[in-house]
């Protein structure tokens, strides 16, 4: 059975850093591209970032450009993704997810995880 | 960026009624090279993580009823529910999956009238 589990979220003050992480079990890691996808409270989907399976091709939104880092350890089957500079509007549900491919095209997602919960604030 | 727009943004349907939700890419997602376009559908419900449903805009997901299927191609798509069932309620989003950033359209929330 396929898993992600997402971990590492909670409260953080505005321009302080938060290092999310995904586990996967089930499924070959080093074969499949990982993505992060986020849902602020009341609002819709916004891919976030993706990484191939070897980490050569990485890409990230415009909104967490400069500030947001992915990452990936095939050898622990695990999926990071370093958030810095962190701003209010950075609150949201984090979701990891994969993909069999991450290019220009890409493939679909097929698989998430079920979330972990970002807040930044004072 | 490709801008992905949905409609309506609200969908009240009756139940065993069709609902239709409409998906426009800003530019084509269609690869010429193996004539496939790049658009997924999704249905998300509250505290779950999202769901896919449909992939290469039209091929339907292992497991997702045929209730649902999706069409269209270049930048215009639809996801249809054919007869709705009490459990469809949630929220739709389209994703195109060819150019990066991958983007999402704002999502149609799917509710019994």
């Amino acid at each position: 059975e396929v898993r992600l589990v997402d971990s590492g979220g909670g409260l953080v003050q505005p321009g302080r850093s938060l290092r999310l992480s995904c586990a996967a079990s089930g499924f070959p890691f080093d074969n499949y591209a990982m993505h992060w996808v986020r849902q602020a409270p009341g609002k819709g989907l916004e891919w976030v970032s993706g990484i191939s399976w070897n980490s050569v091709r990485i890409g990230y939104a415009d909104s967490v450009k400069g500030r947001f880092t992915v990452s990936r350890d095939n050898a622990k089957k695990s999926l990071y993704l370093q958030m810095n500079s962190l701003r209010g509007e950075d609150t949201a549900f984090y979701y990891c997810a994969r993909s069999e491919i991450f290019a220009d095209p890409a493939s679909h997602i097929d698989y998430w995880g079920q979330g972990v919960l970002v807040t930044v604030s004072s | 960026d490709i801008v992905m727009t949905q409609s309506p943004d609200s969908l009240p349907v009756s139940l065993g009624e069709r609902a239709t939700i409409n998906c426009r890419s800003s530019q084509s997602v269609l690869y010429s090279s193996n004539n496939k376009n790049y658009l997924a559908w999704y249905q998300k419900k509250p505290g779950q993580p999202p769901k896919l449903l449909i992939y290469w805009a039209s091929t339907r997901e292992s497991g997702v009823p045929d209730r649902f299927s999706g069409s269209g191609s270049g930048t215009d798509f639809t996801l249809t529910i054919s007869s709705l069932q009490a459990e469809d309620v949630a929220v739709y989003y389209c994703q195109q999956y060819y150019i990066t950033p991958q983007t999402f359209g704002q999502g149609t929330k799917v509710e019994i009238k």
